[in-house]
């Protein structure tokens, strides 16, 4: 158990629908770091959240859009699904990961991530 | 950009052979950081080992050991005698920071242990 829990684990809804995954990472982690996994486009990195401050985006699209609250925790709202949106959406966690660069003990910051189980989103 | 290339797809090994599996990376980064995680059938994905890019040292942590060559580009995972319970989808991935951090993941290798 990694310590970052991911709910609902299984998610089925309808095209053109509206779904919101949530995250919580384990305790003590400022950062989070969304994931889609699909068989064709592997492990893509979405978005990465630090100390609620958006700080990283990789391939989201811009349907998606993704926050961090106070109490850390995170979602990620997938808007007007499509069928190639099925996936498994994970969430990560770290300690670190935020900064500003050329600080002392930025090299700090490079933290490994922490998985949750992840949610299984299809879409019909 | 950044770039991680697994270009080993799938991988079948008896139990008790050795088994590496290659990961080469891009980037034009000189501070970086590699890492390796498992995803087992169940579907979590599992860290299992992080280095930076000012530390060449290989690394052994019981039958996994890693070789990290910059001059190739390359971090490469060698488990040793393999078992059934290795049989997993590896990902290596790699990390470069600006501001935030930003992970890139290879496309995976699936690794097949046979009893």
């Amino acid at each position: 158990d990694s310590g970052v829990t991911q709910t609902p684990k299984h998610l089925i809804t309808a095209t053109g629908q509206r779904v919101t995954l949530r995250c919580s990472p384990r305790s003590g982690d400022l950062s989070v770091y969304w994931y889609q996994q699909s068989l064709d486009q592997g492990l893509q990195f979405l978005i990465q959240y630090y100390n609620g401050e958006e700080r990283a985006k990789g391939n989201i699209l811009e349907r998606f859009s993704a926050q961090q609250f106070p109490d850390l925790h995170s979602e990620l709202n997938l808007s007007s699904l499509e069928l190639g949106d099925s996936a498994l959406y994970f969430c990560a966690s770290s300690v670190g990961g935020g900064g500003i660069p050329g600080l002392a003990g930025v090299r700090a910051s490079y933290n490994e991530q922490f998985f949750g189980p992840g949610t299984r989103l299809t879409v019909l | 950009a950044q770039k991680v290339t697994q270009a080993q797809t799938e991988i079948s090994v008896v139990e008790k052979e050795d088994v590496t599996l290659d990961c080469v990376y891009e980037t034009r980064d000189t501070t970086y950081y590699l890492f390796w995680y498992k995803q087992p059938p169940s579907g979590e994905l599992v860290f299992l080992i992080r280095r930076n890019s000012f530390d060449e040292q290989n690394e052994i942590s019981g039958r996994y050991s890693w070789n990290f060559q910059k001059s190739t580009s390359s971090f490469n995972f060698t488990i040793t005698a393999s078992q059934v319970v290795d049989s997993a989808v590896y990902f290596c991935a790699l990390s470069v920071y600006f501001y935030g951090q930003n992970f890139v993941f290879g496309p995976g290798t699936r690794l097949s242990v046979l009893p």
